[in-house]
């Protein structure tokens, strides 16, 4: 049981490049998340997918797009990226109980990637 | 989702109870009080919640005021591998809406 696996878990891009950063669950969970934290602050949420086959935008979606391919994985992409998006990002998957409000996150080891 | 204050920063000793406190006094009574923490580099780590009576489990216990307007972490004996940032966030359960992390309280427990 690996819990919220992230590939890959460093990355350096030049502007303009694009990426897809992926992460999976083995938690059967409904819900999973895409957070970015910056140097010194806490964790931003970008994009979220309540359930399969539906996404949400969070705080900071600008300059990203994500697909939720399965009940397993979700995607985070990079289109054309900027120095802005240099970051670590985080990947989490919550079971999404509403009726037991068991809604904890669990989060992944996080990918590191620079934007030069 | 309520506004919480943590404390920036606090030390501890090794084998003593570690207090971190918490005030969210604007909490709803459908909101929950989390606590994660960050230990270096790492992805955040759940380690407990509740919303109104007094909560523990194998990490740490979670005493929460009967007005429900702060609340207290105890980690009942520090190690070195404590040491991290532990955020505080008042949230409604089941939403599957985001957490809040605010800054946290670096927790640094000494020899």
């Amino acid at each position: 049981n690996a819990g919220v696996t992230q590939t890959p878990k460093f990355q350096v891009l030049k502007t303009g490049q694009s990426m897809t950063l992926q992460c999976a669950q083995d938690m059967n969970h409904n819900s999973m998340y895409w957070y970015r934290q910056d140097p010194g602050m806490g964790l931003r949420l970008i994009y979220y997918s309540a359930s399969e086959g539906t996404t949400d935008k969070g705080e900071v979606p600008n300059g990203y797009n994500v697909s939720r391919l399965n009940k397993r994985e979700f995607s985070l992409r990079l289109e054309s990226a900027a120095p802005s998006q240099t970051s670590v990002y985080f990947c989490a998957s919550s079971e999404h109980r509403t009726s037991t409000f068991r809604d904890t996150q669990y989060f992944g080891p996080g990918t590191r990637l620079t934007v030069l | 989702d309520a506004k919480t204050t943590q404390p920036t920063s606090m030390d501890c000793a090794e084998g003593r109870a570690a207090n971190l406190p918490c005030n969210h006094s604007t909490i709803s009574g459908n909101e929950y009080v989390y606590w994660y923490r960050q230990i270096h580099s790492q992805g955040p780590q759940y380690i407990i919640h509740g919303l109104k009576n007094n909560e523990t489990n194998e990490m740490a216990s979670l005493i929460i005021t009967e007005d429900r307007k702060s609340s207290t972490l105890i980690l009942p004996h520090a190690t070195l591998r404590d040491t991290a940032v532990y955020y505080c966030i008042v949230r409604v359960a089941g939403t599957a809406s985001k957490l809040t992390f605010g800054t946290g309280t670096r927790l640094q427990v000494t020899l």
